[in-house]
Formats: structure tokens, C-alpha cells, sequence
């Protein structure tokens, strides 16, 4: 089935240093991708989604292309800060299954003054 | 302004006891998704619903029950079925169409066993 594989965490930066955490995906179909970022006790909230080969998805400085060759949804940021910090998800809705969606295992950031 | 609520955001099930975790949105969406999520885990389908007065089993149903006789409610009932209860959860919906496929979330219930 289809399934998401995010970078292990906790990830650990200092403030302004660049973000990138992995993500990789197997599906049969041509699902949407998501990014979605938790703050401590909170639920999800969308962060930015593509849902097509080759489009980007952006929101609050942060980036992710959906490509199809690589299989891959890599979420990107050039300069993070504290207030960054939280797990983010990747993942993916399957529309022929009720639109579920697919959620990579999450990554913890944590950005350091 | 719209969203969903989810109640209480604490609760606290004994032994051998079923507990129901409301889940109620104002967005006019179709569908809605309860999820399960516990510590260094992603999320996992419980149960889900495209309309009303139906729904379908997720991923990992068995110890869970649900409803949906209201378009803007969902409840989740914890049965006593199920064996390790205590993980947050999380209630979602989105409008039900092909390009409308972001789904919104709760702030989540977190349950916890006595």
C-alpha cells in the first residue's frame, strides 16, 4: 500500500541556519503531498501542498517540490528561528480511499538562539 | 469563524469503561477522519466518513466505534475492546470533492487510562 518515510529526528539548529528534512513516498496513483507542522499539544495545521509533479508548495519561508522521478517531497527553509520549532509530517491523501491521508512517522525541530 | 472543536481536551477512562470524544465542525465539509497518535508515531485512521449516516472502518477500527447522524458531528466512542487507550486524538474533515483535499484538524483530545 501506499505508504510516507520522513528524516528520523529530532533535528537540532541554531537560529538562521538551513532546514531540510526528507521525505519520500510510494504510491500507486498520483496522490497530493502535504506538509503539516504540530506545536506542542496542538493539533495539525497545514504548512503547504503540492499536488502535481513538479509544483512547489510554499508558506512562511518554507518550501517543498513534489517530484515524481525522485519520489520525494523534501520541506526546505533557508533561515529557521525558534518559533519554528515543532514536529513536522509529511504526507499524502488517497482520494480513492475516502481522501485519507498517509502520514510519515514526523520530525522534531528544534531551533536553538 | 469556522473550525472544529473537539472535547474535553483531557479524559480519563477506568478500567472496563467506554468513553465517547466529541468532534463537531461549523466548515459545512463532507467528510471527517478520526485519527490516532502516539508519542514518536505519525498518525493513523481510526475511522472515517463521507456523509451521513455512514462510515468506514480506517486502518486500526477494532476497539472504536462511531456515529454520524449530523453533517457537523462525528463522536468517537472508546470501547472497553480496546486494550491501550491512552494516545491523543485527533478529529479531521474536509469538503468532500477531488480538488478539495486538504483536510482541517482539531486541537485534539488527549486520552488517558486511571
Amino acid at each position: 500500500g501506499d505508504s510516507v518515510t520522513q528524516m528520523e529526528g529530532p533535528v537540532t539548529l541554531s537560529e538562521e541556519a538551513c532546514l531540510t528534512i526528507n521525505c519520500t513516498y510510494t504510491a500507486t496513483g498520483y496522490p497530493s503531498l502535504f506538509w503539516y507542522v504540530q506545536y506542542p499539544g496542538e493539533g495539525l495545521q497545514l504548512l503547504l501542498k503540492a499536488t502535481k509533479a513538479d509544483d512547489k508548495g510554499s508558506n512562511k519561508g518554507f518550501e517543498a517540490t513534489y517530484r515524481k522521478e525522485t519520489t520525494s517531497f523534501h520541506l526546505e527553509k533557508g533561515s529557521v528561528q525558534v518559533s519554528d520549532s515543532a514536529v513536522y509530517f509529511c504526507a499524502l491523501s488517497d482520494y480513492n480511499q475516502g481522501g485519507k491521508l498517509i502520514f510519515g512517522q514526523g520530525t522534531e525541530l528544534s531551533v536553538k538562539p | 469563524d469556522g473550525g472544529i472543536t473537539q472535547s474535553p481536551k483531557y479524559l480519563f477512562r477506568k478500567e472496563g469503561q467506554n468513553v465517547t470524544l466529541s468532534c463537531e465542525q461549523n466548515l459545512n465539509h463532507d467528510a471527517m477522519y478520526w485519527y490516532r497518535q502516539d508519542p514518536g508515531q505519525g498518525l493513523r485512521l481510526i475511522y472515517y466518513s463521507q456523509i451521513v449516516n455512514d462510515f468506514q472502518k480506517g486502518d486500526i477500527a477494532e476497539g472504536y466505534s462511531v456515529s454520524r447522524e449530523k453533517k457537523e458531528s462525528f463522536p468517537l466512542t472508546v470501547t472497553s475492546a480496546q486494550k491501550n487507550p491512552t494516545a491523543f486524538y485527533l478529529c479531521a474533515s474536509r469538503p468532500d470533492r477531488k480538488q478539495q483535499d486538504t483536510q482541517n484538524f482539531g486541537p485534539g483530545t488527549r486520552l488517558l487510562v486511571l
